[in-house]
């Protein structure tokens, strides 16, 4: 049992570059989230989607898309990545609202 | 591996010594919190949650202490270890599914 794995690890990217990051759960959750985590800093909401069809906007969501693909699937994409992206990408899921959320590992991103 | 916790706020206590860890939340209509931990270089644990008609819940060695009037979460780790050095983060639910993070505490335990 996997849990919520992201794709890539790492990547390092140049102003202006796109790129999607990867999430899927093999968890049957209905509920997934990205979130951002500056060094030495906390977890920001950038979007999230309660069940499969629906995406809402969290606390960050400027520069940013994602798409709920299926019930497993959930990406984050930048379309035109700034230095100011630059941090830790981490997604999560949960089974329902008022359930605990389980995290993958992160996406450490580098934009220069 | 990646920091986590350069700029917040550090907790130093001894090993075997009780450690309590606050959190302020933000929106009086949240109505589940939980507690997570942070390893270098990991992705959040959970350790124990609480929902708001409860005032306390105890878990293996944590307590979580919930008090809504003053909108402040706290988690009491007995008997702390070293494997306990971590950044620790009080989440929220608001309803409508966001769950949001407070800014964390770095817990460090002198051996």
């Amino acid at each position: 049992n996997a849990g919520v794995t992201q794709t890539p690890k790492f990547q390092v990217l140049k102003t202006g570059q796109s790129m999607t990051l990867q999430c899927a759960q093999d968890m049957n959750h209905n509920s997934m989230y990205w979130y951002r985590q500056d060094p030495g800093m906390g977890l920001r909401l950038i979007y999230y989607s309660a069940s499969e069809g629906t995406t809402d906007k969290g606390e960050v969501p400027n520069g940013y898309n994602v798409s709920r693909l299926n019930k497993r699937e959930f990406s984050l994409r930048l379309e035109s990545a700034a230095p100011s992206q630059t941090s830790v990408y981490f997604c999560a899921s949960r089974i329902i609202q008022g359930t605990e959320a389980f995290f993958g590992q992160g996406t450490r991103l580098t934009v220069v | 591996g990646e920091s986590v916790g350069l700029h917040l706020p550090t907790l130093s206590v001894q090993e075997g010594d009780n450690s309590i860890i606050n959190c302020a939340y933000s929106n009086s209509a949240s109505d589940y919190f939980i507690w997570y931990k942070q390893e270098s270089g990991k992705g959040p644990q959970f350790i124990i949650d609480i929902r708001s008609n409860m005032d306390k819940r105890q878990g293996q060695r944590v307590t979580v202490l919930l008090n809504k009037t003053v909108k402040h979460l706290s988690l009491q780790i007995a008997a702390t270890q070293p494997g306990d050095s971590a950044v620790y983060f009080c989440a929220e639910n608001i309803p409508r599914h966001k769950l949001i993070f407070g800014s964390g505490t770095r817990l460090l335990v002198r051996p």
